[in-house]
């Protein structure tokens, strides 16, 4: 079974700080991992993903994450914060050999950039 | 443009009805989902169908039904056996295009606008 855990309900932030938001995952074999956003009433944007290749992944609006094998991890991060990055994140997960299947989600972050 | 549509993006239903949310895509993708969101839990799935006329129950199905007549749509009913229905609902489809293909990769799923159901 697949799994993700955000350990964090919510994290804040000062303006121009770096972010990270983090994440953790469970899957049998190797994995596509996936960050989304998500504003209010509205539906989820995709962010990055991790296929293969290089464990930095670079994305939309400045964003990144860092693929971790051996910690089965996989943090958004973002070198300097803005208040409109104040949103509610998703990571996802799909195990590579499965497919079409549905994307197994965690449970979100919510992450406030504050002025 | 290409994208995934929702609709309504309010819907009110009063108790004992049933009711019906739409989602349609032009992206010529295989499969489609159905994702509940309720604050705190983040998104769980209701169904998924990954061909036409072909689904599978997700993790929370009942009370719920879909169909897929069409690549195109995949319309989800909430219907009276649903106990709380009041939610955010969020369509999303994506394809694959294998993994022995130009580097392999599944996609990323696309998402629509959702729907805000309320009971009344």
């Amino acid at each position: 079974a697949q799994s993700v855990a955000q350990p964090e309900d919510q994290v804040n932030v000062a303006e121009g700080n770096p972010l990270t938001v983090k994440c953790t995952y469970s899957v049998s074999g190797n994995p596509y991992l996936f960050w989304y956003v998500q504003y209010p009433n509205r539906g989820l944007q995709f962010l990055l993903k991790y296929i293969t290749g290089d464990n930095l992944v670079k994305g939309s609006y400045g964003f990144e994450a860092e693929f971790n094998k051996s910690q089965t991890s996989f943090h958004l991060k973002k070198p300097s914060a803005l208040v409109s990055d104040s949103a509610l994140y998703f990571c996802a997960v799909r195990a590579r050999d499965s497919g079409n299947t549905p994307l197994v989600f965690g449970k979100g972050t919510r992450l406030s950039v504050i002025a | 443009d290409g994208g995934i549509t929702q609709s309504p993006k309010y819907l009110f239903r009063k108790e004992g009805q049933n009711v019906t949310l739409s989602c349609e895509q032009n992206l010529n993708h295989d499969a489609m989902y159905w994702y509940r969101q309720d604050p705190g839990q983040g998104l769980r799935l209701i169904y998924y169908s990954q061909i036409v006329n072909d689904f599978q129950k997700g993790d929370i199905a009942e009370g719920y039904s879909v169909s897929r007549e069409k690549k195109e749509s995949f319309p989800l009913t909430v219907t009276s056996a649903q106990k709380n229905p009041t939610a955010f609902y969020l369509c999303a489809s994506s394809t694959w295009r294998g993994e022995h293909v130009s580097g392999g990769e599944n996609t990323e799923a696309f998402f629509g606008q959702g729907t805000r159901l309320t009971v009344v």
